[in-house]
């Protein structure tokens, strides 16, 4: 099974900043099927990225994921309002398909 | 737009079987090789991948769940269901149906409890 670990825990940031969100993996996630996802309280996860770089869709471009094998990162470029959420990573290149613990972007 | 519902009981008594259904709607389950996937989710916790089917019937589970679960599809009826055994209270969670990662349902609260 791989685990994933992401980091920071929490990122305190304000409106306008660039967040940077970590996942690792504890093997080679296969063919780069990494995605992640933002969480709001009460709401399903809504997907973001996925093969670690692919933007879904209606997803706005301040959004970018880059990574492979054991490192990915998911960047926010300027912090919106909307954006202040829980971001999980997530494997799916190798059952079974597990998640990271969540990084929280909560306002500074 | 595809749309996923979820629909079964809110409340489950230890050691009986949690029997969820996801309905899709706006899209055929057959069409495509996409899998569909039952993850869940404790209140304040993170989430956790349950199981995933294929149209074709072909299934993959949680190790750590998998005693316990079956995932089924019914193509004639656009649905695919979850059924978990002898439930404890740490079963007690949010339990989404999801289009891989892509489509979502709104999720259903299932609490086990006596």
């Amino acid at each position: 099974e791989i685990v994933l670990t992401q980091s920071p825990g929490t990122l305190s940031l304000s409106p306008g900043e660039r967040a940077t969100l970590s996942c690792r993996a504890s093997q080679s996630v296969s063919s780069s099927y990494l995605a992640w996802y933002q969480q709001k309280p009460g709401q399903a996860p809504r997907l973001l990225i996925y093969g670690a770089s692919s933007r879904a869709t209606g997803i706005p471009d301040r959004f970018s994921g880059s990574g492979s094998g054991t490192d990915f990162t998911l960047t926010i470029s300027r912090l919106e309002p909307e954006d202040f959420a829980v971001y999980y990573c997530q494997q799916y290149g190798s059952s079974p398909l597990t998640f990271g613990p969540g990084t929280k972007v909560d306002i500074k | 737009q595809v749309q996923l519902q979820e629909s079964g009981p809110g409340l489950v008594k230890p050691s009986q079987t949690l029997s969820l259904t996801c309905t899709v709607s706006g899209g055929s389950i057959s069409s495509g090789s996409y899998y569909w996937n039952w993850i869940r989710q404790p209140a304040g916790k993170g989430l956790e991948w349950i199981g995933r089917i294929y149209a074709s019937g072909s299934t993959n589970y949680n190790p750590s769940l998998k005693s316990r679960v079956t995932i089924s599809v019914d193509t004639s009826k656009n649905q695919f269901a979850l059924k978990l055994s002898s439930v404890t209270a740490a079963d007690t969670a949010v339990y989404y149906c999801t289009r891989r990662g892509e489509f979502w349902g709104q999720g259903t609260l299932v609490t086990v409890s006596s």
